[in-house]
């Protein structure tokens, strides 16, 4: 199965800052990867999918980048309601992976 | 507005079975479009797919949980999962979620979209 990797494991962010998280797969998934938001005692909220369409309802702020095993998800200025846990899938083989996750912290 | 909200037991013994129904409104799940999954996340751990169903009663599911699992597509617009021999590792909140199909819709290797539509999950606990 093809594994997920995700960095760093935390980041702290001011308000009105920009966040970077990487997503890393452990073989090429082209370009079929998703990215989530998760609140806490929500379920995940799709942002990301192709590794760079933003999803409806996705705020134009959220970018995402990348192919292959190497991926990126921009928050270009934070707003209060993205402190939140993101995830990475992958959707290009079976079974079907996430990573464990960037939790997004108020710095 | 299409939703979906997951029902059944909060707390399972070891060893029994867990059994968990997903009820599909605004949508139909015998539908071709999309494909109805399982997907679970256990107390600090990262989300876990489970498995998944086509209308046509078509399943894939988990390898490492694949002799455990029946996904089945129920008469009332719902689906529902069966994980047997439950333990303690086990205990998760269990989402449903649904697929887009893309291509090759109905065989053994389709390809979907990612889960643009979740249910807001249900705990269950694995106890004596």
């Amino acid at each position: 199965e093809i594994v997920m990797t995700q960095s760093p494991a935390t980041l702290s962010v001011s308000p009105g800052e920009r966040a970077t998280l990487s997503c890393r797969a452990s073989q090429s998934v082209s370009s079929n990867l998703a990215w989530y938001q998760q609140k806490p005692g929500q379920a995940p909220r799709l942002l990301i999918y192709g590794a760079s369409t933003r999803a409806t309802g996705c705020p134009a702020r959220f970018s995402g980048s990348g192919s292959a095993t190497e991926f990126t998800l921009t928050i270009s200025s934070l707003q209060s309601e993205d402190f939140a846990v993101y995830y990475c899938q992958q959707y290009d083989k079976w079974p079907l992976t996430f990573g464990p996750g960037t939790k997004v912290d108020i710095k | 507005q299409v939703q979906l909200q997951e029902s059944g037991p909060g707390l399972v013994k070891p060893s029994e079975t867990l059994s968990l129904t997903c009820t599909v409104s605004g949508a139909s799940v015998h539908s071709g479009t999309y494909y109805w999954n399982w997907i679970r996340q256990a107390p600090g751990r990262r989300l876990e797919w489970i498995g998944y169903i086509y209308y046509t009663g078509s399943t894939k599911y988990n390898p490492s949980l694949r002799s455990r699992i029946t996904i089945s597509v129920m008469s009332r617009n719902q689906f529902s999962l069966q994980l047997n021999s439950v333990t303690a590792a086990d205990t998760a909140v269990y989402y449903c979620a649904r697929a887009v199909c893309r291509a090759y819709c109905g065989g053994p290797v389709p390809t979907l979209d990612p889960f643009d539509l979740w249910g807001q999950g249900t705990m269950v606990t694995v106890s004596s």
